[in-house]
């Protein structure tokens, strides 16, 4: 079956670092490619995705690259702020039985110190 | 526009003690799932339905039960309550038509005692 294994954490910077999260797939078709962020107190949501190979996706900053050969897609930004202090989820969408099913690394939790 | 709505946030519950989470989404989605969120475990699909009528097994679907009626709402029915049931819960639904980002509810935080 599909899987997303993704670096854990959790990882403290501090302001102004560089940041990459790991994250790689194992999948038996063609599939879709997200990270959502989940901030303190609050529910998932989207902080970027990417739909096929060699795309890129970025948001607030933050930027990963849909790479089929090597089926990764880490998550960078240059220089990390306190407000980017949340947990982060690779994850991948892919028809599997006939359903779309959506599976999810096991988070990593960012703190990023002023 | 409200989302996915969650209801409740927070429950503490004794051993063997029923309840039902709630989850309403006023989007029109098709699919709708049911997450539980462990520390350090990231989501685990306990799960899921495709449309009104239609339900499947997730993951870690034991000591759980869905019901999709309609379209709208989506309720996770937990009987008999057990420790490890303790867990934040994530409702979260797509159109289905696609592969679109989930949309996520707020969470319950449950505890079992």
């Amino acid at each position: 079956g599909n899987s997303v294994t993704q670096m854990e954490g959790p990882v403290t910077l501090s302001e102004e670092a560089f940041l990459t999260i790991n994250c790689t797939y194992t999948a038996t078709g063609y599939p879709s490619l997200f990270w959502y962020v989940q901030y303190p107190g609050e529910g998932l949501q989207l902080l970027l995705k990417a739909t096929k190979a060699d795309d890129k996706g970025s948001n607030k900053g933050f930027e990963a690259t849909y790479r089929k050969e090597t089926t990764s897609f880490h998550l960078e930004k240059g220089s990390v702020q306190v407000s980017d202090s949340a947990v982060y989820f690779c994850a991948l969408s892919d028809l599997e039985g006939g359903s779309e099913k959506l599976v999810f690394g096991k988070g990593m939790k960012l703190t990023v110190n002023p | 526009n409200a989302g996915v709505t969650q209801t409740p946030k927070f429950r503490i519950l004794k051993i063997g003690q029923s309840m039902t989470l709630q989850c309403t989404q006023d989007m029109n989605h098709n699919y709708m799932y049911w997450y539980r969120q462990d520390p350090g475990m990231g989501l685990k699909l306990i799960y899921y339905s495709v449309g009104a009528g239609i339900t499947d097994k997730g993951e870690v679907p034991n000591g759980y039960n869905v019901s999709r009626s309609t379209t709208e709402d989506f309720p996770l029915r937990l009987e008999l309550a057990a420790p490890s049931q303790t867990s934040v819960y994530f409702c979260a639904s797509i159109p289905g038509t696609g592969r679109e980002k989930l949309f996520f509810g707020s969470g319950t935080q449950l505890s079992v005692l």
